[in-house]
């Protein structure tokens, strides 16, 4: 299975700040045939469901703004808030879909504010 | 828009069998883009895929799971369901059902999950 491995657990930033999580892959998420990162990112609030952020690595969901964006390839990706608002507030998780299943999560970042 | 909301009960007792179904609206569940999956969510822990099925039945299962689980799909009913045989306090968790993309390709196609249920929290006790 690909583990996937998330740092840090828990980050604190300041509103308006910038907020940085990182996802590691335990082998390579891009497929070159198509040069596609086979990435996710999600927010879970407390007491709600997992909410899908992006997918492709890069690619924001309809209606998430544009302070979130991913980047990275191959093993290494991240997950960027340009300017922390209150209700960031939340735990992220990537996810890989490359491999066969499972489908695995890392093990979550814990967001707060300072 | 597509809603998936989910049902069943939240207190199982050891070595009983956990059921839980989730109701899709706003969409078909025999669409050939997707299938209908189930993860978890352990207390405080992170999210495990448990299983998967597409309209026409076919599943995928967790290998850590596969002798316990059962997942199926009731097109009539625009609804799927989980069964989780001798559960112990390890299957403890909060469950969730969702939609996805394709589950056989290497690499799989739209394999991020949108939506999904509301959860069930679910506690092994007796």
């Amino acid at each position: 299975d690909i583990v996937m491995t998330q740092s840090p657990d828990s980050l604190s930033v300041s509103l308006g700040e910038r907020a940085t999580i990182n996802c590691k892959s335990s082998q390579s998420l891009l497929y070159r045939s198509n040069n596609k990162n086979y990435l996710a990112w999600y927010q879970q609030k407390p007491g709600q469901p997992p909410k899908l952020l992006i997918y492709w690595a890069s690619t924001r969901e309809s209606g998430v703004p544009d302070r979130f964006s991913g980047g990275g390839s191959g093993t290494d990706f991240t997950l960027t808030i340009s300017s922390l608002r209150a209700e960031d507030v939340a735990v992220y998780y990537c996810q890989q879909y490359y491999s066969r299943p499972p489908r695995t999560f890392g093990q979550g970042t814990k967001l707060e504010i300072k | 828009h597509l809603q998936l909301q989910q049902s069943g009960p939240g207190l199982v007792k050891p070595s009983d069998t956990l059921s839980l179904t989730c109701s899709v609206s706003g969409g078909s569940i025999s669409s050939s883009s997707f299938y209908w999956g189930w993860l978890r969510q352990p207390p405080g822990r992170s999210l495990e895929w448990l299983g998967s099925v597409f309209y026409t039945g076919t599943t995928s299962y967790n290998q850590s799971l596969e002798s316990r689980l059962t997942i199926s799909i009731d097109t009539s009913k625009n609804q799927f369901s989980l069964r989780l045989n001798s559960v112990t306090a390890a299957d403890t968790a909060i469950y969730y059902c969702s939609r996805h993309g394709d589950i056989v390709a290497v690499p799989a196609e739209s394999g991020w999950f949108d939506p999904w249920g509301q959860g069930t929290s679910v506690t092994v006790s007796s």
